[in-house]
């Protein structure tokens, strides 16, 4: 079964940093691109950050460049973003999501959730 | 990165056909065949639609069909039943790289 299990959220003050994962099983995970999105509560889907299968290609949104980077460990089968001097916008549920190799996201984690508040 | 437009709900009886909107830029959705459509129930994961302006994924009911004119993408749904209650994202691939989601629709079976 094609599956993605994400962990490593939590409670964090703003200007702190959390890192996420995503385990990923069911399919050649170094074959395909990765993707990070995220909710805020009550709101709609954010793209946040993709990354190519050989972790060559890595692109961000606008409002997390410099302060999250994307990566990925495929003799692990799991995808990380790294959060740092996170700030109360970046509240939100997080999910890692596979992407079909024509830019669609076909599967996708139960998410975890981020809380930047002092 | 401007958020895709979409209305912010549209509803219709069991049966109906309804179409939701998804208006972009010449950068998005005008200049690629990449939109697609996700489902989300509350308290769920998004689930995929279509992808490439009008491919269903294995699974999806032909109910759901994508098209696309200009900057506009549009997903109908045929037949409406009371499970396609949901909000309804689209999605594009963009000239830098990234990817943009539309606002969201809130589609209510009466």
């Amino acid at each position: 079964e094609v599956q993605l299990l994400e962990s490593g959220g939590g409670l964090v003050q703003p200007g702190g940093s959390l890192r996420l994962s995503c385990a990923a099983s069911g399919f050649t995970f170094s074959s395909h691109a990765m993707s990070w999105v995220r909710q805020a509560p009550g709101k709609g889907l954010e793209w946040v950050s993709a990354i190519g299968g050989s972790a060559v290609s890595t692109y961000y949104t606008d409002s997390v460049k410099g302060r999250f980077t994307i990566s990925r460990d495929n003799s692990k089968n799991t995808l990380h973003l790294q959060m740092d001097s996170l700030r109360a916008e970046d509240t939100a549920l997080y999910y890692c999501a596979k992407d079909n190799d024509v830019e669609a996201l076909d599967i996708w984690g139960q998410g975890t959730m981020v809380t930047v508040s002092s | 990165q401007s958020a895709l437009t979409q209305p912010a709900s549209v509803s219709g009886s069991p049966g109906q056909s309804i179409t939701i909107s998804c208006t972009g830029t010449s950068s998005d959705v005008g200049a690629y065949n990449y939109v697609s459509w996700y489902q989300q129930h509350p308290g769920k994961a998004p689930k995929l639609m279509i992808y490439d302006v009008s491919n269903r994924p294995s699974g999806v009911s032909n109910r759901f069909s994508g098209s696309k004119s200009g900057n506009t993408a549009s997903l109908t749904i045929s037949g409406l039943q009371a499970e396609d209650e949901a909000d309804y994202y689209c999605s594009s691939y963009t000239s830098s790289g990234t990817r943009v989601f539309g606002t969201g629709t809130k589609v209510t079976v009466l």
